[in-house]
Formats: C-alpha cells, structure tokens, sequence
C-alpha cells in the first residue's frame, strides 16, 4: 500500500540558510499534520492542513511557513535556520472525512544544521 | 490542556518475558482518541493501534495487547514473548477532534524499550 513520502530524507545546512521539505499524502488523504522530534524528544505538533486549509497550529516558529497545494502535497519552508532547527521533522496524513482514521507517518526528513 | 505521561523512560527485559508499558492521560474532553506508535532504532512511527473514548474494550493482536480503563485514565500496552525485534521506542498519544475533524497528537514522552536474547 501506498505510504507518506517525504524529501528528501537527509538535509545539511548552515545557519541562516533555508530549507523545504516536501510531503507527499497518502492518495485520499485529506488531512496533512507536521510534527518537529528533537534529539531524544517526543514528536512535537507543528503545524496542519485540511482540504488545503490551515486546520491548526502549534509550536511552529515564525521563521518557518507552511502550505498544501492543489493536488494535496504539502511543504515546511524554514528560513533563518539555527542549530537548534536540528531535528527529524515528520509528516503525517489522515483520511478526516472519517474521524477514526489514524495519522499515518512519513520516514522524515532529518535537518542538521552545521 | 491535554496531557500523556509515560512513567517508564527505560526498560529492559529478556527474550521471552512479557512487558508491560504503562500511560497515562489527562483531558477534559468526552470525546478522544489514543494510539500507539512505535519508533525502532530506524527511526520511522509505526502506527499500531488507535482506540476512541467510548470504546473500552480491550484489544489483543498476535503477541501485542492493550488495556483501556476510562476510570483511571490508562490506556496500557503489554507485549507477551517479547522479542529483540521489539526493541524500540514506544510512543502513547491522544487526539482531540476539532472543529469535527482529527486533531493534533500529542504525544508522551516515550519508553525506550531493550529486548536482549
């Protein structure tokens, strides 16, 4: 079965630099959520979509934006990046329509910031 | 505010042995959801159950169970015959909809889980 993609799986930057990770939903998913896991730490709730909308909001910086485009994939653009961005950032979808559907995740993306 | 609590940051146990890894949640809510996720050293989320609020009837499959008492705001996961491909992070979480739809998880803070032969 067709899973989450997300790219690219590795990602090296320095500080002050940007970076875009992309996601990629399970086909009929709906629902896009973005989740920050730190060194260590549980996966952190950032920032999420539904229908292409911006359903909800956590502890997402300012320097980071986030969308959904027309055909449901959606990307985390980060600017000013600082070391402590370093993190393996996870998407995950949901089929919403359903409410007892479960948030399927992605592999990640891992960011080190130098 | 909502709130998991996984007490347990490490445990090691045998090939064989059955564990036990415990949660604990805090909502006001009526209506919620919890899973189980499990992350190996890999570092992918592997999702493995999700249960609703009103739904606590236990749920066992193959080697994994899971007990789910609304009275004391439990929802514990026990893995019978452990074995090393066990070993990995165990995540508890809980979901509140909003606005009718899912909603964010919120995760514990994890139970590091060591299966050695």
């Amino acid at each position: 079965a067709a899973g989450v993609i997300q790219s690219p799986r590795h990602l090296i930057k320095e500080k002050r630099e940007t970076a875009t990770l992309k996601c990629y939903p399970i086909p009929r998913h709906d629902t896009v959520y973005w989740y920050q896991q730190g060194p260590g730490q549980d996966p952190q709730f950032l920032i999420s979509f539904y229908e292409k909308m911006q359903s909800d909001k956590g502890s997402i910086p300012d320097r980071f934006s986030a969308q959904q485009f027309s055909d449901y994939h959606s990307e985390l653009n980060m600017s000013s990046l600082e070391l402590g961005d370093s993190a393996l950032y996870f998407c995950a979808s949901s089929a919403n329509r359903a409410l007892n559907q479960p948030q399927h995740f992605g592999d990640g993306t891992r960011l080190s910031i130098l | 505010a909502q709130k998991v609590t996984q007490a347990q940051t490490e445990i090691s146990v045998v090939e064989k042995e059955d564990v036990t890894l415990d949660c604990v949640y805090e909502t006001r809510d009526t209506t919620y959801y919890l899973f189980w996720y499990k992350q190996p050293p890999s570092g992918e989320l592997v999702f493995l159950i999700r249960r609703n609020s009103f739904d606590e009837q236990n749920e066992i499959s193959g080697r994994y169970s899971w007990n789910f008492q609304k009275s004391t705001s439990s929802f514990n996961f026990t893995i019978t015959a452990s074995q090393v491909v066990d070993s990995a992070v165990y995540f508890c979480a809980l979901s509140v909809p909003i606005y009718n739809q899912g909603g964010k998880l919120i995760f514990g803070q994890g139970t590091e889980l060591s299966v050695k032969p």
